[in-house]
């Protein structure tokens, strides 16, 4: 059984830098697109990006120049990685296995439990 | 970005009874749409995708249907444990996005 488990502060200040992980255990990295997604009372749930195992990336260009993903292959681990934190990025933020099926269809099929992050002085 | 607007955003229903959310996109997604189910406190969980392709080990009570940029998630028969909050999602072009979402509370 695939799952996913979100790691990180809590609670980040106003100016600094999120940094999330998602380890991922019980399958591989390989051959998914790995997104974070994050969901606030005000936005709902927003797609972040997602990065490729083989390597691109792809973001949201609401959040494009703030945002670096990674993918440590090794470790099957995703980062995510957002500067300048305001409040309005105060949210839970989601890592989740995107699938392309043999169809040509994009989904979630996994999701892990979720970080709550903060961002106060 | 493709907008997607869920209706109603809250609704509700007693066990039995058949259950109809909308969904409509800004702009035509041909099949790309996929629903979810979130329960308090729980991630959000894959229910349809393709617009009427079942998750394994979701019940067949579910189904998606499409007419023109909108999709319907209906409930047949509804059962306790679906009382929850539904998602669409749009996956024809990024940035994907999601419904505002919708509530199905007991009567």
């Amino acid at each position: 059984q695939v799952q996913l488990q979100e790691s990180g502060p809590g609670l980040v200040k106003p100016s600094e830098t999120l940094s999330l992980t998602c380890s991922v255990s019980g399958g591989s990295i390989n051959g998914y697109f790995w997104s974070w997604i994050r969901q606030s009372p005000g936005k709902g749930l927003e797609w972040i990006g997602y990065k490729y195992y083989s390597g691109s990336t792809t973001y949201n260009p609401s959040l494009k120049t703030r945002v670096t993903m990674s993918i440590d292959a090794s470790k099957n681990q995703l980062s995510l990685k957002l500067v300048s934190m305001t409040a309005a990025d105060t949210a839970l933020y989601y890592c989740a296995r995107g699938v392309r099926n043999d169809g040509g269809f994009y989904f979630f099929d996994y999701w892990g439990q979720g970080a709550q992050v903060t961002v106060s002085s | 970005d493709v907008q997607m607007t869920q209706s109603p955003s809250s609704l509700s229903a007693s066990v039995g009874d058949r259950v109809t959310i909308t969904c409509r996109a800004s702009q035509n997604i041909d099949m790309f749409l996929n629903w979810y189910q979130q329960k308090p406190g729980k991630a959000p969980n894959l229910l349809i995708y393709g617009v009427a392709s079942l998750q394994s080990g979701v019940p067949l009570r579910f189904s998606g249907s499409r007419s023109g940029t909108d999709f319907t998630l209906t409930i047949s028969s509804l059962q306790p444990e679906d009382f929850a909050t539904y998602f669409c999602q749009q996956s024809y072009t990024t940035p994907w996005t999601f419904g505002q979402g919708t509530v199905v509370e007991i009567k």
